[in-house]
């Protein structure tokens, strides 16, 4: 059965201290792993889209990088306003299949 | 601006009753998805159409119907044979299946 399991569940981070969020992936011939933010009460928003491995994609202080079983979210130097939920997708047949996400808060 | 609209925001149901959660899209988007969100759980996929009268079931279809009458529209009706349908509830739209999604807002359903 294809899987995703993001970790760390919660992840508490005082601003300027980087990190990384793991996602790692149980699927037969990846098609696509995708990368969301979702903030409370909304949507979930698009950040990136990562096809084969090794390939990587930065956006302002988020960089996501994909190896053959997992992915990294990096966090360089976060913001309070980084503060969100952060949700790992894989591609299976025709729809998304999520893992739990990660809760990132961070403090002045 | 291109986008999905979902309505209500907040709905409140009675034991029994059938509630239907609006799904619009403006983006020509061909496909479109309803997903489940409760705490811990992640979003787990209901229902799915990739064509204009054609839909399919997903993980958690039981208790749950949807039409696809409209390239725009995706309505999901939750009916009294979901026993648990207290959730945060959230429709996408994509190109085709290759590409991400867009998201809406999402509908918190309450069953008072």
């Amino acid at each position: 059965e294809d899987q995703v399991t993001q970790s760390p569940e919660a992840l508490r981070l005082q601003e300027g201290e980087s990190s990384s969020l793991n996602c790692s992936y149980t699927v037969s011939g990846l098609r696509g792993l995708f990368w969301y933010r979702q903030d409370p009460g909304k949507g979930p928003e698009f950040l990136f889209t990562l096809y084969s491995a090794g390939e990587e994609k930065e956006k302002e202080r988020l960089k996501a990088t994909l190896t053959k079983k997992e992915s990294f979210l990096h966090i360089t130097a976060p913001k309070p306003e980084d503060s969100a939920t952060y949700l790992c997708a894989v591609r299976v047949e025709y729809a998304l299949n999520f893992g739990k996400g990660t809760s990132l808060l961070v403090t002045p | 601006d291109g986008g999905i609209t979902q309505s209500p925001k907040y709905l409140f149901r009675k034991e029994g009753q059938n509630v239907t959660l609006s799904c619009e899209q403006n983006l020509n988007h061909d496909a479109m998805y309803w997903y489940r969100q409760d705490p811990g759980q992640g979003l787990r996929l209901i229902y799915y159409s990739q064509i204009v009268n054609d839909f399919q079931k997903g993980d958690i279809a039981e208790g749950y119907s949807v039409s696809r009458e409209k390239k725009e529209s995706f309505p999901l009706t939750v009916t009294s044979a979901q026993k648990n349908p207290t959730a945060f509830y959230l429709c996408a739209s994509s190109r085709d299946s290759y590409y991400g999604y867009t998201f809406g807002s999402g509908t918190r359903l309450t069953v008072v």
